[in-house]
């Protein structure tokens, strides 16, 4: 049974960094593209960015609303799944979720809430 | 970026009756190479998280009751749930993975 458990949220003070983990389980996770996408309270679904697996140079694309201040990583030897997140905004309040692949989603972790509040 | 525009925004139908969604997207996600349309779509009920419905415009994922549908191709796209039910109260969201990923903002369907 295909697994993704995020974790790392909680409340972050503005101008700081916070780095959320997806565990992943069920599947061979250095084959398997990895993307992130949050979901702000009371609103829609946007797309993050993702990683590529270590066979395309672990490649990383970003949403523009987040290029140049989120990094995605991966450690295949655990099979996470990082998101560094740096330079906080309010607007960044959302719960955030991890999904396998790039192209369509159907496996998604339960998501963790990220609260950028002072 | 892609553009996806779904309408309406919300939607009333009564138990066993048709509901349509729409999904526009500002540029054709149908990919000539191998004549595949690069649109998902996904139903989120309430405190839960998102779940596949459809994936290349119009196959049903696994396990998806054979009531929803999709269709369309290029800017177009279109969900239907032929015969509403009870269970079917959610907000759906159109999807394009041509250019990285964009969603639509969301159809809120109620009975």
């Amino acid at each position: 049974e295909v697994q993704l458990v995020e974790s790392g949220g909680g409340l972050v003070q503005p101008g700081r960094s916070l780095r959320l983990s997806c565990t992943a389980s069920g599947f061979t996770f250095s084959n398997s593209a990895m993307s992130w996408v949050r979901q702000a309270p009371g609103k829609g679904l946007e797309w993050v960015g993702f990683i590529r697996s270590n066979a395309y140079g672990g490649a990383t694309e970003y949403a523009a609303s987040v290029k140049d201040k989120f990094i995605i990583s991966r450690d295949d030897s655990r099979s996470i799944a990082y998101l560094q997140m740096n330079s906080l905004k309010t607007e960044d309040t959302a719960v955030y979720y991890c999904t396998g692949g790039i192209y369509y989603y159907n496996y998604w972790g339960q998501g963790t809430l990220v609260t950028v509040s002072s | 970026d892609i553009v996806m525009t779904q309408s309406p925004d919300s939607l009333a139908v009564s138990l066993g009756e048709r509901a349509t969604i729409n999904c526009k997207s500002s540029q054709s996600v149908l990919y000539s190479s191998n004549n595949k349309n690069y649109l998902a779509w996904y139903q989120q009920k309430p405190g839960q998280t998102p779940k596949l419905l459809i994936y290349w415009a119009s196959t049903r994922e696994s396990g998806v009751p054979d009531r929803f549908s999709g269709s369309g191709s290029g800017t177009d796209f279109t969900l239907t749930i032929s015969s509403l039910q009870a269970e079917d109260v959610a907000v759906y969201y159109c999807q394009q993975y041509y250019s990285t990923v964009t969603f639509g903002q969301g159809t809120r369907l109620e009975i």
